[in-house]
């Protein structure tokens, strides 16, 4: 099984709104990654998880804030975006030795 | 720094070999992959190579890799409808750690009936 959800599908949300973005795997996976990917651009890396902790946070601005519960969930809080964070956001997980990443099918997110 | 090109549109007949092509500029890359993507979805993994490998085969798609130039291929033999997609070429440098992945721009892939 090489499956990784996420949920919601589709999001829509105004600027002031606070909404969250899940990801679950059970593969036993111990890195877990949030990606962004524009229309026609690929996907950019956003955080990295390892072992349920925060080990790469790319310039991300506080308004996206990410956590990690379990080793098997990963979240992405959204507050106060801005219509240009609309995007498809991507999770992925790997085993961290061979780091073969496995991507769900993403949220689609549009800011108002 | 990191840097992974591939050419933007590929056209090729249904029933053909499609071959696309990746270079990249860090030579430390670890790990080199090929993911499909299909509007409005996700990316979907369609094989890997580590840099201490030349060739990969896997049912219809050959993966081969020239270190020296650094550049990456990915052909899909008799190559379907379903095949159209892009395809990103992707490279990470860890071993052994968790980083992310670098992309190249993605190809395009148009099947011609």
């Amino acid at each position: 099984d090489t499956e990784v959800t996420q949920t919601p599908k589709h999001l829509v949300m105004g600027m002031t709104n606070k909404k969250s973005l899940k990801c679950e795997q059970h593969m036993g996976h111990r890195a877990m990654y949030w990606y962004k990917q524009k229309a026609k651009k690929p996907p950019e890396l956003m955080f990295v998880y390892s072992y349920e902790k925060l080990s790469i946070n790319e310039s991300v601005p506080s308004r996206f804030s990410p956590e990690c519960p379990n080793s098997s969930l990963l979240n992405l809080h959204l507050h106060a975006l801005q219509p240009e964070d609309s995007a498809l956001y991507l999770c992925a997980s790997s085993q961290l030795i061979t780091d073969t990443q496995y991507f769900g099918p993403g949220t689609r997110l549009t800011v108002l | 720094g990191e840097d992974v090109e591939q050419s933007l549109f590929l056209s090729v007949r249904e029933g053909d070999s499609s071959v696309i092509n990746c270079t990249y500029t860090d030579s430390s890359s670890t790990y080199l992959y090929w993911y499909k993507q299909e509007p409005g979805a996700g990316l979907q993994l369609l094989t890997y190579i580590f840099s201490n490998m030349d060739m990969k085969q896997d049912q219809r798609l050959t993966v081969l890799l020239n270190k020296k130039d650094k550049h990456l291929s990915l052909r899909i033999a008799d190559t379907q409808t379903g095949d159209s997609a892009i395809y990103f070429c992707a490279e990470t440098l860890s071993g052994g750690g968790a980083d992310g992945l670098t992309f190249g721009k993605g190809t395009h892939l148009i099947i011609q009936p």
